[in-house]
């Protein structure tokens, strides 16, 4: 069945650069469907961060889109995510999905990134 | 300040239907489908309802949504202990171009 997997660095610094990569087995990234990052942070609701899709469309959350790019990396059946000049209120589990530019079906199980010096 | 509106909170007990809505407006319920996730603490979301009424393999039919212009709703009946969790409702934004969420309802099975 379809599995993702977030990887990445637990804690970043502020002002640098989160950087997350979410693998993709049990389907091709190349596959009609967009691949989507999500996050919440601790003890809030769910955020929608960005989606992708491999022939190149893509969507970013307007609050995050001057510091977010989002790709999708088709030989490795993986996609990512950089934002850059983190704060405090950047801390958040990220979650990457299967899915469209409106929702996740298949969901990672999450990450936790805290943004701290 | 979420986009949707969602009651902080809902209850109900063994075997009851409970309902919890979820308000938006123009720009996003009224054109585009409503999505329902289930989330139980320390864990991923769940995809329970999509594109406003379709339950996903393997969702009980216990689990219903529906939508009505500016609001869309979640029913569960037969209420049951494990339902105890967190449900956001989302949608796609026309004005922002991008999925919103509501700030989520946290049932409580009494």
């Amino acid at each position: 069945q379809v599995q993702l997997q977030e990887s990445g660095p637990g804690l970043v610094k502020p002002s640098e650069t989160l950087s997350l990569t979410c693998s993709v087995s049990g389907l091709s990234i190349t596959s009609n469907y967009y691949w989507v990052w999500f996050r919440q942070p601790p003890g809030k609701g769910l955020e929608w961060v960005g989606s992708i899709h491999h022939a190149g469309s893509v969507y970013y959350s307007p609050s995050l889109k001057s510091r977010l790019t989002i790709s999708v990396h088709t030989s490795r059946d993986q996609f990512s995510l950089r934002l850059n000049f983190v704060t405090a209120a950047d801390t958040a589990v990220y979650y990457c999905a299967r899915g469209s530019h409106d929702y996740g079906d298949v969901w990672g199980r999450g990450t936790l990134v805290t943004v701290s010096s | 300040q979420s986009v949707l509106t969602q009651p902080p909170s809902a209850s109900g007990t063994p075997g009851q239907r409970v309902t919890m809505s979820c308000s938006g407006s123009t720009s996003n319920i009224v054109t585009n489908f409503v999505y329902w996730y289930q989330q139980f603490p320390g864990t991923a979301p769940k995809l329970l309802i999509y594109r406003n009424n379709q339950r996903p393999s393997g969702v009980p039919d216990r689990f219903s949504g529906s939508k009505s212009v500016t609001s869309a709703s979640l029913a569960i009946s037969g209420l049951r202990s494990e339902d105890e969790a967190f449900y956001y409702c989302a949608t796609w934004d026309d004005n922002l171009n991008g999925q919103v969420f509501g700030g989520g309802t946290k049932l409580t099975v009494l």
